[in-house]
C-alpha cells in the first residue's frame, strides 16, 4: 500500500487564523480524500479532492471554509480557514484507486483552536 | 446513502479471551464492508474487507469477519485477543456504485485487560 505523510502532525492555533496541512503519496494514486474526526467521534468526509479540477465537497462543508488543492497525483493541501474553536479535529487524508475501493490513511494532524 | 451502526461503544475483554465487535449497516444499494484499527495518536490502518465471494474474510493480526447479507451485518472477531489489540475499532461501508466515499460507524473502544 501507499506510504502516506502529513503536515504538520499537530498545531495549535489562534481563533481567526488559517492553517494549511498537506498531503503527500509516495506513489500516484487516483484519488485523494479529506476527512474530520471530531474529538471522541468518528470520521466524516469533508471532501473528494480531485486533480485538476475542483474538489467535491460533502454536506455540510463548503470550499470558503476548507479550500482543497491537488496538483498533482501524489499531492493535496487541506485549509482550515478562519478557524474557531468547533474546528479542533484531527483531520486525515486517505488514497484509493479508481477499482479497489478500499483507501489507506495518512497519519493525521491534531488541531487545537484556543 | 448508507449508513453504519457500532452498538457497542466498549468493550472490556480479558487478555486471550475471544472478541466480537458487531456492525451493521444500511443501504438501498450493494456495498463493500470495511473494518479498521486506529492505535492511540496513529492513523487509521486496514484490518479487513470485503469485497465479494466468500463471506468469511480474514485480515491482518488474526482478525477475521462474516458479512451477512440478510442480518445487514459485518461483525469483526478474533479468537484471543492480545494486550497490542488496545485500539479503537470503526467499521465502514461503501456504495459498490458511484463515488468511492467511506461511511464510517462511531467506532468500538476494544480494551484489553491483563
Amino acid at each position: 500500500s501507499a506510504v502516506i505523510s502529513q503536515k504538520p502532525s499537530r498545531d495549535i492555533c489562534q481563533r481567526g487564523t488559517s492553517l494549511t496541512i498537506q498531503c503527500q503519496v509516495d506513489s500516484q494514486v487516483t484519488m485523494m480524500f479529506w476527512y474530520r474526526q471530531q474529538p471522541g467521534q468518528s470520521l466524516t468526509l469533508i471532501a473528494t479532492a480531485n486533480q485538476g479540477s475542483e474538489a467535491t465537497y460533502e454536506s455540510g462543508f463548503v470550499i470558503d471554509k476548507f479550500p482543497i488543492s491537488r496538483p498533482n497525483l501524489t499531492f493535496s493541501t487541506l485549509t482550515v480557514s478562519n478557524m474557531s474553536p468547533e474546528d479542533s479535529s484531527i483531520y486525515l487524508c486517505s488514497v484509493g484507486e479508481q477499482l479497489r475501493f478500499e483507501q489507506y490513511f495518512g497519519p493525521g494532524t491534531r488541531l487545537t483552536v484556543t | 446513502a448508507q449508513s453504519v451502526t457500532q452498538l457497542d461503544s466498549q468493550v472490556p475483554v480479558f487478555e486471550e479471551a475471544p472478541v466480537e465487535l458487531r456492525c451493521n449497516y444500511s443501504s438501498s444499494v450493494s456495498v463493500y464492508l470495511f473494518w479498521y484499527v486506529q492505535y492511540p495518536n496513529q492513523g487509521l490502518q486496514l484490518l479487513l474487507k470485503y469485497l465479494s465471494g466468500s463471506t468469511l474474510v480474514k485480515g491482518i493480526n488474526g482478525f477475521e469477519a462474516e458479512f451477512n447479507k440478510s442480518q445487514t451485518s459485518f461483525h469483526l472477531r478474533k479468537p484471543s485477543v492480545h494486550i497490542s489489540d488496545t485500539a479503537e475499532y470503526f467499521c465502514a461501508v461503501s456504495s459498490q456504485t458511484g463515488a468511492n466515499n467511506l461511511f464510517f460507524g462511531t467506532g468500538t473502544r476494544l480494551t484489553v485487560i491483563p
